[in-house]
């Protein structure tokens, strides 16, 4: 059963349209993560919540916003989209003190 | 800044034989490192880790070891199978409440039949 759910697995968006992935949850952890993965390279944390408290990378571009409305959901926005943040994006979720973090399938954002 | 990062892009082994992946860190202060393996188009799958305070620990076919001495890190795979070929990723984790967790460049193994 899948624990940590992105959806849509696929989202093809207009240059400087704004767009909005989700994920969501269902092992109740605190911790909730959103990165961006670029063809060949490894996964690059955007930012991260613990619990209702937002972390922002300080290489984050400002385009790019999240929003966690309750344990189970957590969003990430982007509010121009280039044709650069055209990636993987990688949902995940890890119980505070733990080490494994749990991952989704991830979308494949296109920007067109 | 301090990152984790990787000696080989690519590794390929023959079937059977034993596999050992490279990761050097930069950051003494993690609490975990990490291995992940990813096979094409999907996310990230916990493998193994590490604590901080400890120099070996082992799995089902994995050993992860750990030299703090040379901050490096390396994953070994004993009798490498074809389902083995993916890209592995170390990654860190901070220590205490702070809950990040940060990649590296990750190694790409073929496994050949």
């Amino acid at each position: 059963d899948a624990m940590v759910i992105q959806n849509p697995r696929y989202q093809v968006t207009q240059f400087g349209k704004p767009v909005t992935l989700s994920c969501s949850q269902t092992l109740n952890h605190n911790v909730m993560y959103w990165y961006q993965q670029k063809s060949s390279q490894a996964p690059k944390l955007l930012f991260h919540y613990y619990d209702k408290d937002f972390n922002n990378e300080a290489d984050t571009p400002d385009n790019f916003q999240s929003r966690r409305p309750n344990t189970s959901f957590c969003f990430l926005d982007i509010r121009s989209p280039g044709l650069g943040d055209a990636a993987m994006y990688l949902c995940a979720t890890s119980r505070e003190g733990g080490s494994e973090a749990f991952f989704g399938q991830g979308t494949r954002l296109t920007v067109v | 800044g301090e990152s984790v990062g990787l000696h080989l892009p690519t590794l390929s082994v023959q079937e059977g034989d034993n596999s050992i992946i490279n990761c050097a860190y930069s950051n003494s202060a993690s609490d975990y490192f990490i291995w992940y393996k990813q096979e094409s188009g999907k996310g990230p799958q916990f493998i193994i880790d590490i604590r901080s305070n400890m120099d070996k620990r082992q799995g089902q076919r994995v050993t992860v070891l750990l030299n703090k001495t040379v901050k490096h890190l390396s994953l070994q795979i004993a009798a490498t199978q074809p389902g083995d070929s993916a890209v592995y990723f170390c990654a860190e984790k901070g220590s205490g409440g702070y809950q990040k967790v940060t990649f590296g460049t990750g190694t790409k193994l073929q496994v050949i039949p």
